[in-house]
């Protein structure tokens, strides 16, 4: 099992929706990020929340990360094709010396037109 | 374009081949991390260095090693290689040694092993 659990690991919507993909855990992060990956591309960082209930907004996207900082989730809002791509979070577990950021198994999303 | 370049971009080798992959961060990060992604197990960190010195270390085989240079580009070997090691392996750098900030990431090396 990953430390980072998100769901669901695939979605096809049409454009214009909306939707929501979650990343929950049970243990604390410090800080948490979300990455969108394209194909043959490595992730490129969209936001970092660091504090407990901070919601962050990018455009169409709306991130939110849980009071006791152990899930995140991203919103988006009338998808559009180019919102498709693999979304990924990743964390900074509390405590750790290291500072290893672990990344969630990923959200492959597909919107069509 | 991240600033972080990563060669070669593919590579197919045999099993129990040894395969170097390189990669060189953007200009002024000191930290480089390798990463490991497959399809069934997402990304799975390997290895961080830190202006020359290991920070922090994943699940990284023994098969696997790395280090980072004084010009602080960083190699990723992998020996005895075996089919399970096909993969995207990626490498990221950022500023500082971890924190809140941002990973940047290379377009990957794609490993197949055959």
């Amino acid at each position: 099992t990953q430390l980072l659990e998100q769901s669901p690991q695939f979605l096809s919507i049409q454009e214009g929706e909306n939707l929501t993909v979650y990343c929950n855990s049970s243990s604390v992060f410090s800080s948490l990020q979300w990455y969108r990956q394209e194909p043959g591309e490595g992730p490129v960082l969209l936001v970092t929340v660091v504090t407990g209930g901070e919601v962050k907004k990018l455009k169409r996207l709306t991130f939110q990360f849980g009071d006791a900082r152990k899930d995140s989730s991203l919103h988006i809002t009338a998808a559009q094709t180019g919102d498709t791509g693999l979304y990924l979070c990743a964390g900074i577990l509390f405590n750790n010396a290291g500072n290893m950021l672990t990344f969630g198994g990923g959200t492959r999303l597909m919107v069509k037109p | 374009d991240s600033g972080v370049t990563q060669t070669p971009k593919h590579l197919i080798t045999a099993t129990g081949q040894r395969v170097t992959l390189r990669c060189s961060p953007r200009s002024g990060d000191l930290s480089v991390y390798w990463y490991q992604q497959s399809l069934d197990q997402g990304l799975q960190f390997l290895i961080q260095y830190y202006n020359g010195e290991e920070r922090a270390k994943g699940n990284i085989l023994e098969r696997f090693s790395a280090q980072q240079f004084p010009d602080l580009h960083s190699e990723l070997n992998l020996s005895s290689l075996e089919l399970g090691d096909s993969a995207l392996y990626f490498c990221a750098s950022s500023e500082g040694g971890g924190g809140t900030g941002e990973l940047f990431f290379g377009e990957g090396s794609r490993l197949t092993v055959l």
